[in-house]
């Protein structure tokens, strides 16, 4: 089965509206960490943000919001005022406790952001 | 602030060839990674290292294969390269004693192979 579910393989949004990115994931460890990345056209890798699976609050980091829904196990993220740099490709990632040295990562949305 | 420095950053090579992919970190992690990342694919685990002298294999590691140098350097060694291993590569690093630790990854290397 897979770990993380990307179903969305690309998107469009038009600047200045907010957009949602799917992800499910599927872990029995009661203990794990979701992750999001960003990848612009330029290919590298970068971390936007972090959510616990005990944390009692949606992580926030700027315009980056992630709605953990833990019953559900879907971690999506949402972004929110979308600019022309938000084009690119975004993966989630998981990292459970028992299994800390793997990171799963989902196959990716591609977001382009309209003028 | 290096961070997590690959090379080399292109590479071409014939079928058949042979290359080492050089990684390393300077943020003192224990754990590194590789992964190749092909389109629709997502990043797919080729070979991981939990610390120094000791690797793993993750999903993909058939024609590949890793030494854990030093805590600092984790290569990846393709013996006879094969063009369905055309592909981007990508090194990364995390602290290996928390779950919760985004993992840090290189700039990648765009690899060919014709």
């Amino acid at each position: 089965a897979q770990k993380i579910t990307q179903t969305q393989p690309g998107m469009f949004v038009q600047e200045k509206e907010a957009v949602t990115l799917d992800c499910t994931y599927d872990t029995s460890d009661p203990s794990y960490g979701l992750f999001w990345y960003k990848q612009p056209s330029s290919g590298e890798m970068i971390f936007l943000i972090y959510q616990g699976s005990y944390d009692q609050q949606n992580a926030t980091e700027g315009r980056y919001s992630l709605n953990f829904q833990k019953a559900r196990k879907s971690a999506n993220l949402v972004i929110s005022a979308s600019q022309l740099g938000d084009s690119a490709m975004y993966f989630c990632a998981m990292r459970e406790r028992y299994n800390f040295n793997k990171f799963y990562f989902g196959s990716g949305t591609k977001l382009n952001v309209k003028p | 602030n290096a961070g997590v420095t690959q090379t080399p950053k292109f590479q071409v090579l014939k079928t058949g060839q042979s290359m080492t992919l050089q990684c390393a970190q300077d943020m003192n992690h224990n754990s590194m990674y590789w992964y190749r990342q092909d389109p629709g694919m997502g990043l797919r685990l080729i070979y991981y290292s939990a610390s120094e002298g000791t690797t793993d294999k993750g999903e993909v590691p058939n024609g590949y294969n890793v030494s854990r140098l030093n805590k600092r350097e984790f290569s990846l060694r393709l013996e006879s390269a094969a063009p369905s291993q055309t592909s981007v590569y990508f090194c990364a690093s995390s602290p290996a004693d928390r779950a919760h630790t985004e993992a840090f990854f290189g700039q990648g290397t765009r690899l060919t192979v014709v």
